[in-house]
């Protein structure tokens, strides 16, 4: 079946990069997506990257895709006060991407340092 | 991005009674998906509500205790049945398969507290 594994807790220092590990079980998986969550918010879906994807870089945002070793990377630039949240990285249970339900990782909680 | 409401947003009842929570989407799509999300705990999906069939249930949840509705391509309902505290969740309902076919996007959620 499928799992999803993600580090509960990464604390960094503003202005830092933060980079939050994801790995999976599914190697059917096509799509993988990170979302974050604020608190009391709903989820935000952040970005997606499809499975024959190294790398997807969006302003702030680089996902790394490394299908080899089942293993996702979100790294942010230049973290701010604003990224504090829960980071969750989620796999496609089929192929069919955002038409198919998602199994997600427990989530990282984001934590910024002055 | 679709523009997702859920109703109610949060609701406190009491054990044995049933709730039902609403999901409607701005625009149409191909798929529908309610998400459980227990406190503290990531999301696990329940099921994937069909447009005019039965919903597809996932391991571990079954139609009686969650019946689902889809009675068009807009809109869908998840009914939590005789609750008791463990079904205590925030309930999202999720759009994929639409404009954006790849992406998922994720209403605000429903918080129920069983008492």
């Amino acid at each position: 079946g499928e799992d999803v594994e993600q580090s509960l807790f990464l604390s960094v220092r503003e202005g830092d990069s933060s980079v939050i590990n994801c790995t999976y079980t599914d190697s059917s998986s096509t799509y993988l997506y990170w979302y974050k969550q604020e608190p009391g918010a709903g989820l935000q879906l952040l970005t997606y990257i499809f499975s024959n994807m190294d790398m997807k870089q969006d302003q702030r945002l680089t996902v790394l895709l490394n299908k080899k070793d089942k293993h996702l990377s979100l790294r942010i630039a230049d973290t701010q006060t604003g990224d504090s949240a829960i980071y969750f990285c989620a796999e496609s249970i089929g192929s069919g991407g955002g038409a198919d339900g998602l199994t997600f990782g427990k989530g990282t909680h984001l934590i910024i340092q002055p | 991005s679709a523009v997702i409401s859920q109703k109610p947003s949060r609701d406190i009842c009491q054990r044995g009674t049933s709730l039902t929570i609403q999901c409607q989407v701005d625009s149409q799509v191909t798929m529908m998906f309610w998400y459980r999300q227990q406190p503290g705990q990531s999301l696990t999906l329940i099921a994937t509500a069909n447009q005019g069939s039965e919903a597809t249930y996932e391991s571990g949840f079954v139609i009686d205790k969650f019946p689902i509705s889809r009675p068009n391509l807009t809109f869908s309902t998840l009914t939590v049945s005789n609750m008791s505290p463990e079904d205590s969740s925030i309930y999202l309902c999720s759009v994929g398969g639409g404009p954006s076919y790849n992406e998922q996007f994720f209403g605000p959620g429903t918080r129920l507290t069983v008492l």
